[in-house]
């Protein structure tokens, strides 16, 4: 089975800090995303990336920036955290236009 | 990415199908219907995808109309583990950059005893 593992399911940070949240896939999946998750507003596309070190904003970029150095690795970065910034983030990966397999999720709170 | 619409909560009975409907009347020739569903505090499951024929697997059946503009998911005999977050999303097989995949609220499914 496809697994899409993300670092850390819960985490806590400070106002100001940065934060780097890391998803790695053992499929050799050429696409991989993040999106994050709130009450009422279903998942929403942060970034993607659909080769190593190529990336595309998604819905939501303000305030994150990516990272994709190796082909299983993604990571989500956070520069200067805020509270707005609390959320649960998902990391998914899939073959071209095929199905995405989804992470567990980290539920990042920002203080 | 075309954009689905789906009502936002359902109830079912125990051991009844639980038929969810979406609408995705932008859909373009190349996109799949693809739905997923999400526990609580978890990630989205797949459950099973279509072009325009109907098609079934061990989870579900799902049912694509003839213009291709809606489709229902089925389970057929709903659980209580089958309470979840039902999206349903269109996505460009044929597109190597797959883009965005936008998923709206989806359905709340919520089985009932």
């Amino acid at each position: 089975d496809v697994k899409v593992t993300q670092s850390s399911r819960y985490l806590v940070k400070r106002t100001g800090e940065k934060v780097f949240l890391e998803c790695v896939q053992d499929m050799d999946h050429e696409n991989m995303f993040w999106y994050r998750q709130d009450p009422g507003l279903g998942l929403r596309l942060i970034y993607f990336s659909y080769d190593v070190k190529m990336k595309e904003k998604g819905d939501i970029p303000e305030g994150y920036s990516v990272s994709r150095e190796k082909k299983e690795r993604f990571s989500l970065i956070l520069e200067s955290a805020s509270t707005n910034q609390t959320s649960m983030y998902l990391c998914a990966s899939s073959w071209a236009g095929e199905k995405l397999f989804f992470g567990s999720g980290t539920q990042l709170s920002v203080l | 990415d075309a954009k689905t619409t789906q009502p936002p909560s359902m109830d079912c009975a125990e051991g009844r199908a639980a038929n969810l409907p979406c609408n995705h009347s932008t859909i373009s020739g190349n996109e799949y219907v693809y739905w997923y569903r999400q526990i609580h505090s978890q990630g989205p499951q797949y459950i099973i995808h279509g072009l325009k024929n109907n098609e079934t697997n061990e989870m579900a059946s799902l049912i694509i109309t003839e213009d291709r503009k809606s489709s229902t998911l089925i389970l057929p005999h709903a659980t209580l583990r089958d309470t979840a977050v039902y999206y349903c999303i269109v996505r460009d097989f044929l597109n190597t950059n797959a883009g965005k995949s936008t998923f709206g609220d989806g359905t709340t499914l919520t089985v009932k005893p």
